[in-house]
């Protein structure tokens, strides 16, 4: 049980773009995700907090109009970068968390490469 | 601000040793800690811990928090080449109307055969 679904793995394009990534709860529902960027041997920084129905709450020092974060329902919360640069590119992972005091369930986590 | 750090950032060791990981914080309205192990992609949960001093234990890997000293271990023993990972740690933390996760620097382990 505790699956959490993302994709894609990964994706290559061209500076301007603007990518979305997808993060599924498939066997729970989640009543809060959340969305990590991690770059090369660093550790997982929380960018936002998204509760279905809600608008996001991001991290200090992260763009909210350059990371839109959409949680239509309570298994399905999707990152769009926007107009997506160079320094844009990273690891993004997403978690799903059934509710407090219990472990989030993250997805398998996205490689975003911007040319 | 919240924060959480671990030690050491990196630990080599031969197969069979034992090792200790640490993980300290100092976040506000702390409700508990989590382990996780990352290989290649997302991590995998180990542990969550929320009471102090109560062992949580899985085979080789145990783990225990201590709320006074604001820090938690986790322990392996008889290492493996397949324990090689980054070891993160977390400590969820209630904000206003939700919560999140607050991660540490991680502890990049390597078991060499």
């Amino acid at each position: 049980g505790a699956v959490v679904s993302q994709h894609p793995s990964w994706v290559i394009c061209k500076s301007g773009t603007s990518v979305k990534i997808e993060c599924r709860s498939l066997d729970f529902q989640a009543t809060t995700m959340f969305w990590y960027r991690q770059f090369p041997k660093q550790s997982l920084m929380l960018m936002a907090t998204s509760n279905e129905g809600s608008k996001a709450t991001y991290e200090q020092g992260v763009e909210k109009d350059k990371f839109l974060i959409n949680h239509a329902s309570l298994t399905l919360s999707t990152l769009t970068v926007t107009s997506a640069h160079p320094e844009d590119s990273s690891f993004y992972i997403c978690a799903a968390g059934p509710q407090p005091g219990q472990p989030q369930h993250f997805g398998d986590g996205t490689r975003l490469s911007i040319l | 601000e919240d924060k959480v750090v671990q030690s050491p950032l990196s630990l080599v060791v031969h197969e069979g040793d034992t090792v200790t990981l640490n993980c300290s914080y100092e976040v506000t309205n702390f409700r508990s800690l989590l382990w996780y192990k990352q290989e290649k992609k997302a991590p995998t949960f180990l542990f969550m811990l929320t009471s102090s001093g109560i062992e949580k234990k899985s085979g080789r890997l145990s783990s225990i928090l201590d709320k006074k000293e604001l820090s938690s271990i986790l322990n392996i023993t008889a290492t493996q080449t397949g324990d090689s990972a980054i070891y993160l740690c977390a400590v969820e933390a209630a904000t206003s109307g939700t919560y999140k996760y607050i991660f540490g620097t991680g502890t990049r382990l390597k078991v060499l055969a």
